[in-house]
């Protein structure tokens, strides 16, 4: 998985802006990816996951895009509202294995201003 | 968070004590996993079960210890061998069907005094 840090990048956004969050992922053998989102003190939420065999899946005002060339994810967050500030991790995993557990990067801050 | 309880909500633990942390779920989920989050950084995998009485090693599995008698509970416990145990942990359950989508309980947060 990817290194870790102590201090978590941050992006900040004007509410009504769209956002766009990035994530290296790490083991080009990874076939099934998940965003989640984390509000403080609380456990992550699933927010929309996507699948090697595509390069783009859309959400309700999320989009994700998927990149296998250069191993890169991106999470877009169209009209992006107050609601939206948190922590967004990205997560990959080998659907194949037995173990079949997420491996975590080290998240993004999304702060939103009114 | 689900179907997904993790209790208590905050824990507080002496030096030398064994802690059992606590994860139900209701989803009748197959896969269950603990994962321990430290302050600005992502998910670290400590033990998962795929099945009622069969569990794995998670990449930091040293001083910790589970049980899956039930398949809706798959309790933690932080043994007096980890060292650092101060950290937010995070229970998930995943169906074991062809998703591989999980959901994560509310957290515990522990802290040793």
């Amino acid at each position: 998985g990817e290194s870790v840090g102590l201090h978590l990048p941050t992006l900040s956004v004007q509410e009504g802006d769209n956002s766009i969050i990035n994530c290296a992922y790490s083991n080009s053998a990874s076939d099934y990816f998940i965003w989640y989102k984390q509000e403080s003190g609380k456990g992550p939420q699933f927010i929309i996951d996507i699948r090697s065999n595509m390069d783009k899946r859309q959400g309700q005002r999320v989009t994700v895009l998927l990149n296998k060339t250069v191993k890169h994810l991106s999470l877009q967050i169209a009209a992006t509202q107050p609601g939206d500030s948190a922590v967004y991790f990205c997560a990959e995993t080998m659907m194949d294995t037995g173990r079949r557990a997420l491996t975590f990067g080290s998240g993004t801050r999304l702060q939103v201003q009114p | 968070d689900g179907g997904i309880t993790q209790s208590p909500k905050y824990l507080f633990r002496k030096e030398g004590q064994n802690v059992t942390l606590s994860c139900e779920q209701n989803l009748n989920h197959d896969a269950m996993y603990w994962y321990r989050q430290d302050p600005g950084q992502g998910l670290r995998l400590i033990y998962y079960s795929q099945i009622v009485n069969d569990f794995q090693k998670g990449d930091i599995a040293e001083g910790y210890s589970v049980s899956r008698e039930k398949k809706e509970s798959f309790p933690l416990t932080v043994t007096s061998a980890q060292k650092n145990p101060t950290a937010f942990y995070l229970c998930a359950s995943r169906t074991g069907l062809s998703t591989d989508t999980q959901y994560f309980g509310p957290g515990t947060r522990l802290t040793v005094l």
